[in-house]
């Protein structure tokens, strides 16, 4: 059974960095073709999407947020680690991670985490 | 950067089929993914490479993919259908590849 927590905090300060952590089982990061990536929704929106790292350690990013963005794991403790710099208001959302499939489709989602932006 | 345009909002009786379109320049040519999304829940795939469906997922959704236009089709739709729906491409067309998502879809059933 494959699945995918999401955690970290819950409320950020505008400017701060936030780090969020996706702990996950029942798939190893490290089995070729696998991926884990970042999605969020922002209160009422649709999604966006975010990052995307392989099991290769190849990493892909949004483009309108790249420089703002950090993709990394730690295959030992089947975690994948998403930094996010400069946070703002418009950041609040809730944050999904998810497994990809071989055609990019992310087949098992973690339950979200809603982060806040507020001083 | 690749746009996926999906209308805002789609209603069918129950019993009928709901009909939910998903444009894109050439999206013939690409993998295309749908995902349901009820309120408070993470998305959950139901279509994926155009036209399969997970396991567990029922025959009543299928999906579709040519041209400019990808369409998931819900047959038969029931209460328990409402929700947002989503379309999802890897764009590797551009310098920066990457998932698109649509705008999403409301299907209400009346």
């Amino acid at each position: 059974q494959i699945t995918l927590k999401e955690s970290g905090p819950t409320l950020v300060k505008p400017t701060q960095t936030l780090t969020l952590t996706c702990t996950f089982s029942g798939f190893s990061l490290s089995t070729s073709g696998v991926g884990v990536g970042w999605i969020r929704q922002p209160p009422g929106k649709a999604l966006e999407w975010l990052a995307l790292i392989y099991w290769n350690d190849d990493k892909r990013y949004s483009p309108s947020l790249k420089s703002r963005l950090t993709i990394t794991k730690d295959t030992s403790k089947n975690q994948v680690v998403l930094t996010m710099t400069n946070m703002d208001p418009v950041d609040t959302a809730t944050y999904y991670c998810a497994r990809t499939g071989a055609t990019w489709d992310f087949q098992h989602w973690g339950q979200g985490t809603l982060v806040t932006v507020s001083s | 950067s690749y746009v996926l345009t999906q209308p805002p909002s789609v209603s069918v009786a129950p019993g009928q089929t709901a009909r939910i379109t998903c444009g894109g320049n050439n999206i013939g040519s690409k993998s295309v993914h749908w995902y349901q999304q009820k309120p408070g829940q993470a998305p959950v795939l139901v279509v994926y490479d155009d036209s399969d469906r997970p396991s567990g997922i029922p025959e009543r959704f299928s999906g579709s993919n040519s041209g400019n236009t990808a369409t998931l089709t819900i047959s038969r739709v029931e209460a328990g259908d409402e929700a947002d729906y989503y379309c999802q491409v890897w764009d590797s067309s551009s310098d920066h590849p990457g998932v698109v998502f649509g705008g999403g879809t409301k299907l209400t059933v009346l």
